[in-house]
């Protein structure tokens, strides 16, 4: 059983406003990803960590920002959100596995709809 | 670019039949290929993890094969359950033209299983 979470789950907002989506782990892995994906889309990455005080923009292009102050947390922000924003983001952890991605494992989502 | 592709793209079987997914991939220079399983609106759980090294791995009534040098893998479901219905995901991390440390999904399978 994995433990990573995501808070909220649902997210119903208004154009301009700020927006955090949490993401927290349990398991001590140093990697924690940021995805997007659309409804029947695939998931792109948007950004990742390699571990404290390590953040880096992932393949597809957005307007969050995230930070890495603790081991176990990875928050992703919107400072004005925007319906083009609406999707639903997957927050994700592994650990290094020789030099490179181990199993990753999910969170169950933030599903977020700007009005 | 790694490019993942995943056929059939949907798939509806009665209960209790044997089936098999394929994913495949562009470049086999890759270090490891997890399979996923995701409910709707929900995040992905990890099924099955194989190595670059491995030629299978087994999970109760699932059994994923991976031939890197081809660029293939195949999940096989054995006597199948509604309880399957689910879009299966594979995700392939490395490759010459991806690096170490990218995951590169696939846009997946969706099954159903009917009673």
């Amino acid at each position: 059983e994995a433990d990573i979470y995501q808070t909220p789950r649902y997210l119903v907002i208004g154009t301009g406003k700020k927006i955090t989506l949490e993401c927290s782990q349990t398991m001590g892995h140093d990697k924690m990803y940021w995805y997007q994906q659309d409804p029947g889309m695939e998931l792109h990455l948007i950004h990742y960590s390699y571990g404290v005080n390590s953040t880096e923009k992932g393949d597809l292009s957005s307007e969050s920002t995230v930070s890495r102050i603790r081991t176990e947390h990875f928050p992703l922000t919107l400072e004005s959100a925007r319906p083009s924003h609406t999707s639903q983001y997957l927050c994700a952890s592994s650990e290094w596995d020789r030099g490179s991605t181990g199993e990753l494992f999910f969170g169950e989502g933030s599903r977020l709809t700007v009005l | 670019k790694q490019e993942v592709t995943q056929i059939p793209a949907a798939l509806s079987v009665p209960e209790g039949e044997n089936l098999v997914l394929n994913c495949s991939f562009t470049d086999s220079a890759i270090y490891n290929l997890q399979w996923f399983r995701q409910d709707p609106g929900k995040g992905l759980t990890s099924l099955l993890l194989i190595q670059s090294s491995q030629r299978e791995q087994t999970s109760g009534r699932l059994n994923a094969s991976l031939d890197k040098s081809s660029g293939r893998s195949t999940l096989y479901i054995a006597a199948s359950q509604p309880g399957d219905s689910a879009t299966y995901l594979c995700a392939v991390s490395g490759g010459l033209t991806g690096g170490g440390n990218k995951l590169t999904f696939g846009t997946g399978t969706q099954l159903k299983v009917e009673l």
